[in-house]
């Protein structure tokens, strides 16, 4: 079983349209995360949640829309897609919000604009 | 946050010791160091963590001096499958959120 799981694994799209990519974690852990790795390889978070609540909200163009039905769950939604958001994008999830607890990565998106 | 300096790649060869050095001059009381290795294609994984002296786990020992203000990731007979990139983070107990991963060393195995 993967742990944390995302679909779709590659996402090819033209630009202006939106798109969703979804997470899901089976750990039972309480907090989740959206992480953007660009060409350069860094990677930054975007979004963390914590029992469905937004707990983080880095500085993301207000375009990208989490959503967390429920704790084991979190999607990311981008609307007017453009070029820049071109990107490898991974899920996480950790036991908790306030350790250092391990936490654990999705296999990743890699979302390409055209 | 401490912020931290790692070298931005490394070579070896199948069979041969790595350490991976990292410096965090101004690490905090409360932070811990905690290293993630990345492979191609997909996404950190935990490799080890540490507060003081000497962790050893299946996979990695990390060694931390008195003072704090660096850490060595020991990986012991490298293969292959270590090629990946390797972050080293250092943060305290404000949650994993609050960890920045740097540039990472890009560690590259030959045989």
């Amino acid at each position: 079983d993967t742990a944390v799981s995302q679909t779709p694994k590659y996402l090819v799209t033209q630009m202006g349209n939106d798109k969703s990519i979804k997470c899901e974690q089976n750990l039972g852990h309480d907090t989740m995360y959206w992480y953007k790795q660009d060409s350069k390889k860094f990677l930054k978070i975007m979004f963390s949640y914590n029992n469905k609540e937004l707990i983080i909200n880095e500085t993301v163009p207000n375009r990208f829309s989490p959503k967390s039905p429920d704790k084991a769950h979190l999607n990311l939604h981008i609307n007017s897609l453009e070029l820049g958001d071109s990107a490898v994008y991974f899920c996480a999830s950790s036991p908790d919000r306030d350790s250092l607890s391990e936490a654990f990565f999705g296999q990743g998106t890699r979302l390409t604009v055209v | 946050l401490a912020k931290t300096t790692q070298p931005i790649s490394m070579d070896s060869y199948e069979g041969q010791e790595v350490n991976i050095t990292c410096s965090h001059n101004n690490i905090a009381t409360n932070d811990y160091i905690t290293w993630y290795q990345q492979f191609p294609s997909q996404g950190p994984r935990f490799i080890i963590q540490g507060y003081k002296t000497k962790v050893t786990n299946e996979v990695a020992s990390l060694f931390i001096p008195a003072d704090r203000k660096s850490s060595t990731l020991s990986l012991p007979r490298v293969s292959l499958s270590d090629t990946a990139v390797y972050y080293c983070l250092v943060g305290g107990n404000t949650g994993f959120q609050k960890l920045v991963f740097g540039t990472g060393t890009r560690l590259l195995v030959s045989p």
